[in-house]
């Protein structure tokens, strides 16, 4: 089975440039979750959807991240423009029905560096 | 709002030596617990989870127990394999659409 499918696994990039992170959540699968991980702040979620709607962005760091899912089985993470201290891991996972006993699987990560 | 502490790491332990990873959390309401495991290079997997009071979660031979009382689930097993060295999360999750709240990781090296 494949699992959570993100592109490209790394990403190095110039400050200023824009930055498009994309997902394929597990077939069937209902809300689809983006997070952050750096030393520093650790594992923070970005924002989540639902059906393919935008439940919560709070996590969003400012108006340079949006995020968006046109149909069930992609997403895409833009930064534009990024900035050095957007470098970090960006992992998307899926989950089946979004409640709080449901499990979560995650995508290897993208590897992003703003240089 | 609801948070999740674990212990700092690193950790290293010597093959076939107990392990625990404490984990306490704060949250209104009832969560779900989890610890998921970060290889190197890899994303996160979940290891164990529970979603009541008294469950325990169990897998690959770690235990965790949901303590209520004590707003705890530290993650044990009781003899580590090199291959067991890893990151460890633990995490809560309580909103009604499931986002997960991480610590911040506990780093494990098993030396042989």
């Amino acid at each position: 089975d494949a699992g959570v499918i993100q592109s490209p696994r790394h990403e190095v990039t110039e400050m200023g440039q824009e930055v498009t992170l994309r997902c394929k959540p597990i077939s069937g699968h209902n809300s689809l979750f983006w997070y952050r991980q750096t030393m520093m702040r650790g594992l923070e979620l970005l924002i989540y959807f639902n059906n393919n709607v935008p439940i919560d962005d709070s996590g969003m760091p400012e108006d340079r991240f949006s995020a968006k899912m046109p149909n069930a089985s992609f997403s895409t993470l833009k930064i534009q423009p990024s900035e050095p201290r957007d470098s970090a891991v960006y992992f998307c996972a899926s989950s089946l029905g979004g409640t709080s006993t449901d499990t979560q699987y995650f995508g290897p990560g993208t590897r992003l560096t703003v240089l | 709002g609801d948070s999740v502490t674990q212990m700092e790491g690193p950790v290293t332990l010597s093959e076939e030596a107990f392990l625990t990873i404490n984990c306490t959390y704060t949250a209104t309401g009832y969560p779900s617990l989890f610890w998921y495991v970060q290889y190197p290079g890899e994303g996160l997997q979940l290891l164990l989870k529970a979603t009541k009071a008294d469950d325990k979660g169990s897998n690959k031979g770690f235990e965790a127990t949901y303590r209520k009382e004590t707003t705890s689930f530290h993650l044990e097993k009781g003899s580590v394999q090199v291959s067991d060295s890893a990151v460890y999360f633990c995490a809560l999750s309580g909103g009604s659409q499931g986002n997960l709240i991480f610590g911040k990781g506990t780093k494990l090296s098993v030396k042989p």
